[in-house]
């Protein structure tokens, strides 16, 4: 079965350093997607991406993040100047559509700490 | 209004029970609902979509009542394995974030 693939599965950092979070989606699929979820709470939407631009954001996603599709394959998620607030687990998502029925295949996600 | 929302439960059912969530949603253009399933520290997992007429996958059903703006999932003969967090996503027609509820606690007991 096709799969999201995410590295690292966990990142520590300082406070103020600059992490990037790569992603693989699958091959075929057209809409990424990047969430948060701090420990506890609800799945939050960050960003999606779609033709090689951002199609919609959220209030989260301010200019400490930005995100980038460098080749065919990979899509990233970069933060600047972590914050100790930014501690979570960032999810990428893909699907071949989006609002279909088939729904949006997460990867296993990468458990960000900031010290 | 919070966009979706869902009881965090805990529900705590003996393994054979049956057990009912909803969810609701507060934007009437949605269109296209999921229950996702999370374990603990894992990422969400597809369970199945919603349609309009109510589908039927297993031991697990799911129903869209669109007047009232709400979805549920009835899991039959529950399971051990079936302890995790349901969660409820909502799509709106033509855009491109899906919208998580919070999530619905199930613990299985034997």
């Amino acid at each position: 079965e096709p799969e999201v693939t995410q590295t690292p599965s966990h990142q520590v950092t300082q406070m103020g350093q600059e992490v990037i979070l790569r992603c693989v989606p699958i091959s075929n699929h057209l809409y990424f997607y990047w969430y948060r979820q701090i420990l506890g709470q609800k799945v939050e939407f960050l960003v999606s991406f779609y033709n090689n631009e951002i199609s919609e954001k959220s209030e989260i996603f301010d200019d400490q993040f930005s995100v980038e599709r460098p080749d065919g394959s990979n899509f990233t998620l970069k933060i600047r100047s972590t914050k100790l607030e930014d501690s979570a687990m960032y999810f990428c998502a893909s699907s071949e559509l989006t609002g279909s029925k088939d729904g949006y295949t997460f990867g296993s996600g990468t458990r960000l700490t900031v010290v | 209004r919070k966009e979706v929302e869902q009881d965090p439960g805990p529900f705590n059912v003996p393994e054979g029970a049956t057990v009912a969530f909803n969810c609701t949603y507060s934007n009437s253009a949605s269109q296209s609902f999921f229950w996702y399933r999370q374990d603990c520290r894992k990422e969400p997992k597809l369970l199945m979509s919603v349609y309009s007429s109510g589908n039927e996958d297993g031991r697990f059903t799911a129903q869209l009542n669109r007047a009232s703006q709400y979805i549920s999932l009835l899991i039959r003969d529950s399971k051990l394995s079936d302890s995790a967090t349901y969660l409820c996503v909502v799509n709106m027609w033509g855009s491109y974030i899906p919208t998580f509820g919070r999530g619905t606690s199930l613990i299985v007991h034997p």
